[in-house]
């Protein structure tokens, strides 16, 4: 089994939509959680960091479900500039903290 | 600008022969990692460094070896040894380990025929 799974998508939807896609992780001892944006071809860049609470940057909120093992990404009122591959990342300490990447969910913002 | 720079961008080689991808970073960082990303796939955690002078095996060493001499720069050499080369490579570097914000290079694609 991954370490992170993510629905691969694509998620096809007009500009002004709120489109919202979840990650699941395997390791309960997950400590950490993040969503990295990646455009085509490009490098990966931080989007925003998950807390336990949830959290909200702008037009994106982040969500946390512990007992289920799942993060979620929402985006109201989609842009163009929004279409990308999201990544949801997880923190593991074992030996030394460790990065997993789950491998993308792509959205695309039509107008 | 601070940041963290990869050369080259498009990198073609034929089987056999081992390649020598460069990673360079102005950040202070301690930390840097090298990773692979395949189509379909999360990106894999083939080397990384905390320090100069140390660098531990990620997910998928095999066929590949680093160096970290300096602490701005973190080379990557595929061998003929690595299977299946052609990938998207991806340097990235942090505060440190422990700090879990990276900072991804531009990357090399890297094709073997």
């Amino acid at each position: 089994r991954k370490e992170v799974e993510q629905d691969p998508g694509p998620f096809n939807v007009p500009e002004g939509a709120t489109v919202a896609f979840n990650c699941t992780y395997s390791n309960s001892a997950s400590q950490s959680f993040f969503w990295y944006r990646q455009d085509c071809r490009k490098e990966p860049k931080l989007l925003m960091s998950v807390y336990s609470s949830g959290n909200e940057d702008g037009r994106f909120t982040a969500q946390l479900n512990r007992a289920s093992q799942y993060i979620s990404l929402l985006i109201r009122d989609s842009k163009l500039s929004d279409s990308a591959t999201y990544l949801c990342v997880v923190m593991v300490r074992s030996n030394d903290y460790k990065l997993s990447f789950g491998a993308g969910t792509t959205v695309t913002v039509r107008a | 600008d601070g940041g963290i720079t990869q050369s080259p961008k498009y990198l073609f080689r034929k089987e056999g022969q081992n390649v020598t991808l460069s990673c360079e970073q102005n950040l202070n960082h301690d930390a840097m990692y090298w990773y692979r990303q395949d189509p379909g796939q999360g990106l894999r955690l083939i080397y990384y460094s905390q320090i100069v002078n140390d660098f531990q095996k990620g997910d998928i060493a095999e066929g590949y070896s680093v160096s970290r001499e300096k602490k701005e720069s973190f080379p990557l050499t595929v061998t003929s040894a690595q299977k299946n080369p052609t990938a998207f490579y991806l340097c990235a570097s942090s505060v440190n380990t422990g700090f879990h914000e990276q900072y991804f290079g531009p990357g090399t694609r890297l094709t073997v025929t």
